[in-house]
């Protein structure tokens, strides 16, 4: 069945470079998702990219995608203490439900 | 525009009880989904409606679970004789058909089932 597979844990010094991985199994996957959830709240859309893309820029955001090897990533540039939160990636399967991963913590230090 | 709202935003309750859950969703949006996710976990789909009609469930959605949605706008989730697995967030969604199929979230209703 369709599965997403993502890191648990990351920490990062603020200001560097966080880069989030993910892995899905449906080749049929139109859109590819990445949201957001700070403690308590619900998901907060981040950005998504077109399976026939390679690569989407959005402000300090980046995001890879490599359908061969299935693969997706969220880049944050100058990651901030507020960027300090959990990290879903989703893919849309053929009845348009989202299939999520299990989320990546990041931890921004100081 | 004022984003997907969920209503209560927490309950707790006892073993056995039934409880009922609303989602106003974006307004204009004809497809609306009921995701429920537990600690550590990502939301796992139940259900979704496109309009009035309930279009998907999952097997996650067992008997004791009753979702409707009948003109089209907001919905309901009903869990009747809450178990303590029950405990969980409950999260809708709304998008629009035709415009990228983006689903937005709302806050989430955390159930707590003692």
């Amino acid at each position: 069945g369709e599965d997403v597979e993502q890191s648990l844990f990351l920490s990062v010094r603020e200001g560097d470079s966080s880069v989030i991985n993910c892995t899905y199994t449906d080749s049929s996957s139109t859109y590819l998702y990445w949201y957001k959830q700070e403690p308590g709240a619900g998901l907060q859309l981040l950005t998504y990219i077109f399976s026939n893309m390679d690569m989407k820029q959005d402000q300090r955001l980046t995001v890879l995608l490599n359908k061969k090897d299935k693969h997706l990533s969220l880049r944050i540039a100058d990651t901030q203490t507020g960027d300090s939160a959990i990290y879903f990636c989703a893919e849309k399967d053929s009845s348009y439900k989202l299939i999520f991963g299990s989320g990546t913590r990041l931890l921004v230090r100081p | 525009d004022t984003g997907v709202s969920q209503d209560p935003r927490h309950k707790i309750t006892k073993r056995g009880q039934n409880v009922t859950f609303r989602c106003d969703p974006i307004s204009e949006h004809n497809r609306l989904y009921w995701y429920r996710q537990t600690l550590g976990q990502g939301p796992e789909f139940l259900t979704y409606f496109q309009n009035e009609a309930q279009l998907e469930k999952s097997r996650l959605l067992s008997d004791r679970f009753s979702a409707e949605r009948p003109k089209g706008s907001f919905s309901t989730l009903e869990i009747q004789r809450t178990e303590q697995g029950d405990s969980a967030m409950y999260l809708c969604a709304s998008s629009l058909v035709g415009g990228g199929e983006t689903q937005y979230f709302g806050p989430g209703t955390r159930l707590l089932v003692l």
